[in-house]
């Protein structure tokens, strides 16, 4: 079945450092992905819309500047935190959907659990 | 706006016993619906679907049935098992623009 890859599954840091993340989706095209962010015991909050070669659409109070999201092919996003700090931590969880369309489900990868020290 | 409103949790239930999680939606328009499945640790796993109203999703024993009448989205299973301990969250997509909505999730703990 279809699958997202994500990567890493878990990363620790120091404050200041960027770090980046990948998502991949394995045997399908997906011109849209999406970001989310999950703080222990709560809901998926969604972050921004990865759009395939073009600029993506955050949601209201997420910083773009904070966040950045680079869509460079059908199969691949990544999600790079700059300057990471510790209220950065938190589980980041993309999904991505087929771009054939119909009533293709969204499929999501892992998580990345992001610990900054 | 869309929003998906769940039954706060933790539930903790004895194995074979009844489960019901409720959930209601909020959509301007006719959404999909979906209940999703986090064990610990991992990222999210669809547990079933409904795409249109008195549709009725089901797997691994679960089931949950698109009302429109009530906007209700309620997940069902009749005999829990140990394993089925994990979060859920109920959540809607608008077909429009293929955002993904989730309800706060409701944690579930069965008890051998």
């Amino acid at each position: 079945g279809a699958v997202v890859s994500q990567h890493p599954s878990w990363v620790i840091c120091k404050s200041g450092t960027s770090v980046k993340i990948e998502c991949r989706s394995l045997d399908f095209q997906a011109t849209t992905m999406f970001w989310y962010r999950q703080f222990p015991k709560q809901s998926l909050m969604l972050m921004a819309t990865s759009n395939e070669g073009s600029k993506a659409t955050y949601e209201q109070g997420v910083e773009k500047d904070k966040f950045l999201i680079n869509h460079a092919s059908l199969t691949l996003s990544t999600l790079t935190v700059t300057s990471a700090h510790p209220e950065d931590s938190s589980f980041y969880i993309c999904s991505a959907r087929d771009s054939r369309g119909g009533n293709q489900p969204q499929h999501f990868g892992d998580g990345t659990r992001l610990s900054i020290l | 706006g869309d929003s998906v409103t769940q039954m706060e949790g933790p539930v903790t239930l004895s194995e074979e016993a009844f489960l019901t999680i409720n959930c209601t939606y909020t959509a301007t328009g006719y959404p999909s619906l979906f209940w999703y499945v986090q064990y610990p640790g991992e990222g999210l796993q669809l547990l079933l679907k409904a795409t249109k109203a008195d549709d009725k999703g089901s797997n691994k024993g679960f089931e949950a049935t698109y009302r429109k009448e009530t906007t209700s989205f309620h997940l069902e299973k009749g005999s829990v098992q140990v394993s089925d301990s994990a979060v859920y969250f109920c959540a809607l997509s608008d077909r429009r623009d293929d955002k993904i909505i989730f309800g706060k999730g409701t944690r579930l703990h069965i008890l051998p």
